[in-house]
């Protein structure tokens, strides 16, 4: 089935750093989401990209839905303690009504104050 | 607004019992869907449904039920609860964009021994 990569599993930057964070696949998406998972909470939604090349910011993150289709990053600027929590990819290749969400296994963001 | 709600928040089982994870959303989304997160896993699709009365398997359907008899409300059924089955559960709605800009509920941390 389709799988999305995130790597590292673990990031840990220094606050007020910038931090970018990317997300392959081997398959076509035509939507990607970038969530974030404070813990012992859901994961709440980020950006949504929906055109290949789009680049959409929302206040200090950055995310670009990648021209082949195949990848996306997500760049948070100037990095504060709240920032701290899982960060997840996720790809949608719509189909009708059988549209399911693909989650990469998330990368994990440490800031150090 | 509430949102999705989930319930319990904590749950033990025995092995071979049986129980019923609730979800609830006030939105009226037509999406909702299963989750369940393990550690380095990422997110795995159980379930979803497209609207009432409809529902289709998701990554890993194996050992949970559903229904979907209102637009509301989305519930999991374990029928016969295994330590695999030991994950947090995350129920999650969205509108418009099939599976996508999903809003998730807090989760249920289900531990079967």
């Amino acid at each position: 089935g389709q799988q999305l990569n995130q790597s590292p599993q673990s990031m840990f930057i220094q606050e007020g750093e910038d931090v970018s964070m990317n997300c392959t696949s081997s398959s076509i998406f035509n939507t990607w989401l970038w969530y974030k998972q404070d813990p012992g909470e859901g994961p709440v939604l980020l950006i949504a990209l929906y055109k290949a090349g789009e680049l959409t910011s929302n206040g200090r993150l950055t995310a670009q839905f990648g021209i082949t289709r195949k990848d996306s990053f997500l760049n948070i600027s100037a990095s504060i303690p709240s920032d701290v929590g899982i960060y997840f990819c996720a790809g949608q290749l719509r189909s009708g009504a059988n549209s399911k969400l693909t989650f990469g296994k998330g990368i994990t963001l440490s800031v150090r104050p | 607004n509430a949102g999705v709600t989930q319930t319990p928040k904590f749950q033990v089982l025995k092995t071979g019992q049986s129980m019923t994870l609730q979800c609830a959303q006030d939105m009226n989304h037509e999406y909702m869907s299963w989750y369940r997160q393990d550690p380095g896993m990422g997110l795995r699709l159980i379930h979803y449904s497209v609207g009432a009365g409809i529902t289709d398997q998701g990554e890993v359907p194996n050992g949970y039920n559903v229904s979907r008899s209102t637009t509301e409300d989305f519930p999991l059924r374990l029928l016969s609860a295994a330590p695999s089955q030991t994950s947090v559960y995350f129920c999650a709605s969205s509108y418009g964009q099939g599976l996508a800009e999903a809003f998730f509920g807090q989760g249920t941390r289900l531990t079967v021994v």
